[in-house]
């Protein structure tokens, strides 16, 4: 199993540009989750799903929108990138809402 | 005040000593309690996992909560240099797999050969 799988790891955008970062993970899990860590801020909660085609909003949502067609993949997409959303992106997916989650190695985006 | 509270160190401890890490909270509806390590550049992996108060052991690991203090610890024994990473608190009222977890903002240990 590759667990949960993040493309791209790097990312250079300019301000206004839009992109995706994709998420897939090979567990067959009904929850997966986006998360961004900042610098003395921690892990924050972008959007969550528990399910194919349920969706919403964790606790930073703005700019951001996601999708989940299937159990396998959960799309962060930037509709129009501004330096605030320079982070570290991570995905993560759990079996259960026991929240013992599983995490993808990160996308490092730089927005200039 | 934050939710959760972590000192980010970083804490720096020689070899084989054990290593105490700790966070408070200030949300008493918390009832899931849970440790990642964090390697550089690498993705957070679950440590401990721990439902409502009490004590868990993993090997050389120990997870305490105390939710009268809204207080959770994490112990290390005979620390390793490969013990090395940030070690995030996390916790969720509900179980974070649904609606996502609260988490620390991570403390950096370094364990010196």
């Amino acid at each position: 199993n590759a667990g949960v799988t993040q493309t791209p790891k790097f990312q250079v955008l300019k301000t206004g540009q839009s992109m995706t970062l994709q998420c897939a993970q090979d567990m067959n899990h009904e929850y997966m989750s986006w998360y961004r860590q900042d610098p003395g801020m921690g892990l924050r909660l972008i959007h969550y799903s528990v399910g194919a085609g349920i969706t919403d909003q964790g606790e930073v949502p703005n700019g951001y929108n996601v999708s989940r067609s299937t159990t396998e993949d959960f799309p962060l997409r930037l509709l129009s990138a501004a330096p605030s959303q320079t982070s570290v992106y991570f995905c993560a997916s759990s079996f259960d809402r026991g929240g013992k989650l599983f995490f993808g190695s990160g996308t490092q985006l730089s927005v200039l | 005040q934050k939710e959760v509270e972590q000192d980010p160190g970083p804490l720096s401890v020689p070899e084989g000593a054990i290593v105490s890490l700790n966070c408070t909270y200030s949300n008493s509806a918390f009832q899931y309690f849970m440790w990642y390590r964090q390697y550089s550049r690498k993705g957070p992996e679950l440590l401990m996992y721990t439902y409502s108060s009490g004590n868990k052991e993993d090997g050389r690991f120990t997870a305490q909560v105390d939710k009268s203090s809204k207080y959770i610890s994490l112990f290390i024994r005979d620390s390793q240099p490969s013990d090395s990473a940030t070690y995030l608190c996390a916790m969720s009222h509900s179980g974070g797999g649904a609606d996502g977890l609260t988490f620390g903002k991570g403390t950096h240990l370094i364990i010196q050969p």
